[in-house]
């Protein structure tokens, strides 16, 4: 099975200021079909988990400008350009590029100051 | 707007089964697969298994072979999760999610969740 990682585990961000997770795989999530199979959720307290980005960088229906990906191969990131009261949460990262089966980083809480 | 509503909490004991329904709305059904994702107290989420509808299609975790069932019903819209011989270990939020894929029969490829239903939290106790 594909290993996710994630730093931090934990970050306390003051509103308003910006907030970097990484998550980097064991292996390469480029497929032969030149796509890179790496998403972001967000799972807010209380809550389900929801798509926030889907292959490395493409925001989902809703999601706020703020939130941006980037990366490659097997080393990516999630970005906050502002962070707002409604951003805490676990964020987790997640690869589909083997399957089965998918997997999940072990997540990063993120709060506010 | 997409529903997936899953059935409510149940308490199972050791060595018995658990049946979870998860019942979509709209087009889900048709064209997307359904996938089954628990999450322990405290810990990230765990992929079980998918089964695409239109094909009956599955695959399944390796560390699941064996105990776990994905079906669904066309007739009703709803998908289920029967996990067997159950242990102390499988109390978790089990959810029910809807997955993209693209491909044919011989090749599917899945591509990722979209959207998650609000899980139902089974608990496994003597």
């Amino acid at each position: 099975d594909i290993v996710m990682t994630q730093t931090p585990l934990s970050l306390s961000v003051t509103p308003g200021q910006p907030a970097s997770i990484s998550c980097k795989s064991s292996q390469s999530l480029l497929h032969g079909d030149g796509k890179t199979y790496l998403h972001w959720y967000l799972q807010k307290p209380g809550q389900s988990p929801q798509l926030l980005i889907y292959e490395v960088s493409n925001r989902f229906s809703g999601v706020p400008h703020r939130f941006s990906g980037s990366g490659s191969g097997t080393d990516f990131t999630l970005k906050i350009s502002r962070v707002e009261a409604e951003d805490v949460g676990v964020y987790y990262c997640m690869q589909s590029a083997q399957l089965p089966p998918f997997t999940f980083g072990p997540g990063t809480k993120v709060d506010i100051k | 707007q997409v529903q997936l509503v899953q059935s409510g909490a149940e308490v199972k004991k050791p060595g018995s089964s658990v049946k979870v329904s998860c019942k979509a709305s709209g087009d889900t059904f048709k064209n997307y697969t359904f996938v089954w994702v628990r999450q322990a107290p405290g810990q990230g989420p765990e992929w079980m298994g998918r089964i695409i509808p239109i094909f009956g299609t599955t695959k399944y975790a390796q560390r699941f072979q064996g105990r776990v069932t994905i079906v669904t019903d066309e007739s009703t819209g709803t998908a289920y999760m029967e996990l067997s011989s159950l242990r102390s270990e499988d109390t978790a939020v089990y959810y029910c999610a809807r997955g993209l894929w693209f491909g044919d029969l011989y090749d599917p490829r899945d591509y990722y969740i979209d959207f998650w239903g609000q899980g139902r939290l089974v608990t496994v106790s003597s």
